[in-house]
């Protein structure tokens, strides 16, 4: 069974850094990228970029660029999605998906809620 | 920038009656090289992860009930739910996977009159 699986819910401080996971099972993980969508409480889908697990090639929203950074590691079939200094304005759900050929998210993770208070 | 608008942003229709959304694409997501329409439509219910319904602006995903159908090519599409049913209760949105940023429409709330 194809499973997307992310790491659990996240309480932070402006200013401190988070990195939350995205681990895939299932299917052949470098034949796929791996996509990050934000949805902020109560609003909709944003595509933030994805990253390429074969190569790592990456393309960032330009709304995020220099703000999150994208990795993956291929010997445990895991990607990242990290920041270096949080803000109240991260708050949000993160959710992220395999993306097939084309550009096409297919299967999502269950999502990580990321919530930045001081 | 695509900008996907979706149309409606809320409705709600009876049980058993046809539901239809609507999605804008403000440029062509239509690749004429291979004559696929980069239109995908997602289902979130509250408190879950958007479902993938519909990719290619008309191909079904496996599992998914066939009262759900996708329509349209270039810039104007079309979902539509043939006999709406108590657990088709979410909101849609529909996406352009054509060109980065690959953008979402704004939803559309469905729910039951």
């Amino acid at each position: 069974e194809v499973q997307v699986v992310q790491s659990g819910a996240e309480v932070k401080k402006p200013g401190e850094s988070l990195k939350i996971s995205c681990k895939g099972s299932g299917y052949s993980f470098t034949d796929y990228g791996v996509g990050w969508v934000r949805q902020m409480p109560g609003k909709g889908l944003e595509w933030m970029g994805v990253i390429n697990a074969a190569d790592s090639d990456i393309r960032y929203s330009p709304s995020l660029q220099g703000q999150v950074t994208f990795s993956v590691d291929r010997s445990t079939r895991t990607a990242y999605l990290q920041w270096t200094s949080l803000k109240a304005s991260d708050t949000a759900m993160y959710y992220c998906a395999r993306q097939r050929g084309g550009g096409l998210l297919d299967v999502w993770g269950q999502g990580t809620l990321v919530t930045v208070s001081s | 920038d695509i900008v996907v608008t979706q149309s409606p942003d809320s409705l709600a229709v009876s049980l058993g009656e046809r539901a239809t959304i609507n999605c804008k694409s403000s440029q062509s997501v239509l690749y004429s090289s291979n004559n696929m329409n980069y239109l995908a439509w997602y289902q979130q219910k509250p408190g879950q992860p958007p479902k993938l319904l519909i990719s290619w602006a008309s191909t079904r995903e496996s599992g998914v009930p066939d009262r759900f159908s996708g329509s349209g090519s270039g810039t104007d599409f079309t979902l539509t739910i043939s006999s709406l049913q108590a657990e088709d209760v979410a909101v849609y949105y529909c996406h352009q996977y054509y060109v980065p940023p690959r953008t979402f429409g704004q939803g559309t709330r469905l729910d039951i009159k």
